[in-house]
Order: C-alpha cells, then sequence, then structure tokens
C-alpha cells in the first residue's frame, strides 16, 4: 500500500534555529497537508497546499513557518527560528482527487525544542 | 464551545464487549465526518467515513445526525487489537477549504482480557 514518507522521525533542535521537516508525499496525490499534535492535545491543521501554493492556513501557520514543494516528490515544512512551544509531533498527509477528503498522514516528526 | 467535542474516556472494556462513542460539532456547515483510529503516538489512520444513512464495516457501526449536530461509533465483540484513541472529525468542503480536518480530542478505548 503506498504510504506517506516523513523524516526525520526524530528533531530536536535549540530554540532559536531553523528546522525543515521533510514529507515525501503518496506520488499520484496532488493535495498537501501539514498537521500538528501537541503532546496531550488534539490534532490540528496547519496548512494545505495545491497547485504550488498555499489554499488554506490556520492561524498557528504565522511568518515562522513556511511550506514548499522543492521538487516533483518531496514538500517541506520550515520553521524559521523555533520556539519552546513548537515541540510537538508534526504530520505530513497527502489526498488525491479522486477523493480529497480521504488523508493519508506520515508516521510523523517528534520536534523537540530545547 | 469546542468546534467538535468528544468523552475523553477512558473506556475499559473486556474483550467481547459492545461500547459506543458519541461526538457533537458545533458548526451546522460541517458537511464531511468520519472517524479516525490513533495509536499511541502514531498517525490517525482513518477507520470510516459516517453517512446521514449509517455505515457499517465489519465490526464497526457509524451514524450521523445532523439535526442534533451528533456522530456516534458503536464497535462490537471488542478485541485487544482495538485498543486506541479514536478521534471524531468533522470537515468542510468548498472553495479552497479541502482536506482542512477539524479533530476532536478523542475517545481512549482499552479493551482487556
Amino acid at each position: 500500500e503506498p504510504e506517506v514518507t516523513q523524516t526525520p522521525s526524530h528533531q530536536v533542535t535549540q530554540m532559536g534555529q531553523e528546522v525543515i521537516l521533510r514529507c515525501v508525499p503518496i506520488s499520484n496525490h496532488l493535495y498537501f497537508y501539514w498537521y500538528r499534535q501537541i503532546l496531550g492535545q488534539k490534532v490540528e491543521f496547519l496548512v494545505s497546499f495545491y497547485n504550488n501554493e498555499i489554499s488554506e492556513k490556520s492561524e498557528i501557520f504565522d511568518d515562522q513557518f513556511s511550506v514548499e514543494r522543492p521538487d516533483g516528490s518531496n514538500f517541506t515544512l520550515k520553521i524559521r527560528s523555533t520556539k519552546l512551544e513548537d515541540s510537538a509531533m508534526y504530520f505530513c498527509a497527502s489526498s488525491g482527487s479522486g477523493d480529497i477528503e480521504k488523508l493519508f498522514f506520515g508516521s510523523g516528526t517528534q520536534l523537540s525544542v530545547l | 464551545r469546542k468546534e467538535v467535542e468528544q468523552d475523553p474516556g477512558p473506556f475499559n472494556v473486556p474483550e467481547g464487549a459492545t461500547v459506543a462513542f458519541n461526538c457533537t460539532y458545533s458548526n451546522s456547515a460541517s458537511q464531511s465526518f468520519f472517524w479516525y483510529r490513533q495509536d499511541c503516538r502514531k498517525e490517525p489512520k482513518l477507520l470510516m467515513s459516517v453517512y446521514s444513512s449509517g455505515n457499517e464495516d465489519g465490526r464497526f457501526t457509524a451514524q450521523l445526525n445532523r439535526a442534533s449536530q451528533y456522530i456516534s461509533l458503536l464497535i462490537r465483540d471488542s478485541k485487544l487489537s482495538d485498543s486506541a484513541t479514536y478521534l471524531c472529525v468533522v470537515t468542510r468542503t468548498g472553495g479552497t477549504s479541502y482536506g482542512k480536518l477539524t479533530f476532536g480530542q478523542g475517545t481512549i478505548l482499552t479493551v482487556h482480557p
């Protein structure tokens, strides 16, 4: 079964540093997303991306966050200057044009900001 | 009021039991409804979509009541492997608002021998 791949599985960084989280969505999917889950809290939407541009973003997705599809296979989330409160599990997801609402999630990157 | 509210549980049931989870949502414009399952520190996985007519997948039955803005999930003949957190999810479709899932806090289920 095709799957969404995320790297790294764990990322530890110092406050103020930049981090890039990487994702390889399912190959024939056109819609891409980032979600996050702070420990003990619910999964929250960050951003959706289609046709090389952001479709929608949440209040969480401020100027410190950016997304990019640098080539035909990767989808990245960059946090420019990390804060302690950015510590969370970040999930990438993708969906296909046949069933846009059916999201497939990657296994996540656990980001720890010290 | 939270957009999606669930009883957090935990529900502790013996193998073979029937257990029901409830969920309410606040936005009447919500159009699509799902139950996801999340194992500890893992990604959410789609369990099933929820329709007004009700739908069943093996031991799992989901129901939607749009008038009451209420969603339910029934698990029959619980297995140890059903132990997980069950997430109620709603979404609105239209314009650029696709794939923007709103998750509930989740209901924890533990099935014991």
